[in-house]
């Protein structure tokens, strides 16, 4: 039973236009939240992190958005390029233990 | 050469039959992971171990086995493959979370 769950499986968004990423989580006792791109071929890479004291956290056009009481959390990919096309994964960790990975999400870009 | 290394990258084997993934990496870290991924599931965390004297089992270890042979060097082993074991192997190394994971490129593996 994956302890993070992650929607949606798959989607396809227009080049300039926003791409939303949606993760949900059970254990509050998780205390890392982060984002892994994973281009075909390669390993999945760290885009992006947040800790549940701060409710966004924004590098380039990456955003994530944090919602501590409903458990939540989200990747914003703004202005959609596509070399942004890859799967990204969400991840939650306690105490800098192990990672827990969501199922991951597909995201194709058209131009 | 890659930071973590994985060989073989693409391997067939026969259903019952001893096969082993080997990683090494260049990175100095202490930490080092297994994962498989298979689509619909994400990454899947088999074996961990923090140093080489540490080794964890992770949330499917059943079937698989590791050995830590040094630092630079972490090894998977599934004793006798079945079909279902068909998968996308990762290796990973991190000196802690905020740092990141650096994966290798991955071992496809399918079991006939």
């Amino acid at each position: 039973q994956q302890q993070v769950k992650q929607s949606p499986q798959s989607l396809i968004v227009q080049k300039g236009g926003i791409s939303i990423i949606n993760c949900a989580y059970e254990n509050t006792a998780f205390d890392y939240f982060p984002w892994y791109q994973q281009f075909p071929g390669k390993g999945p890479a760290l885009l992006i992190a947040i800790r549940p004291d701060v409710s966004e956290k924004k590098e380039g056009r990456f955003t994530i958005s944090f919602n501590k009481s409903a458990k939540q959390f989200s990747l914003h990919i703004m202005d959609s390029q596509p070399g942004d096309s890859a799967t990204y994964f969400c991840a939650a960790s306690i105490n800098d233990y192990k990672l827990s990975f969501g199922a991951g999400t597909t995201v194709t870009v058209r131009a | 050469d890659a930071d973590v290394t994985q060989t073989p990258r693409n391997r067939i084997t026969k259903t019952g039959k001893r096969i082993m993934l080997e990683c090494s990496q260049t990175k100095g870290h202490d930490r080092m992971y297994w994962y498989r991924q298979d689509p619909g599931l994400g990454l899947r965390l088999i074996y961990y171990s923090f140093d080489v004297k540490d080794i964890n089992k992770g949330e499917i270890s059943d079937g698989y086995s590791v050995s830590r042979q040094a630092q630079a060097k972490f090894s998977l082993s599934l004793e006798s493959a079945i079909p279902n074991q068909t998968a996308l192997y990762f290796c990973a190394t991190s000196v802690n979370r905020n740092y990141g994971y650096t994966f290798g490129s991955g071992t496809r593996l399918t079991v006939v």
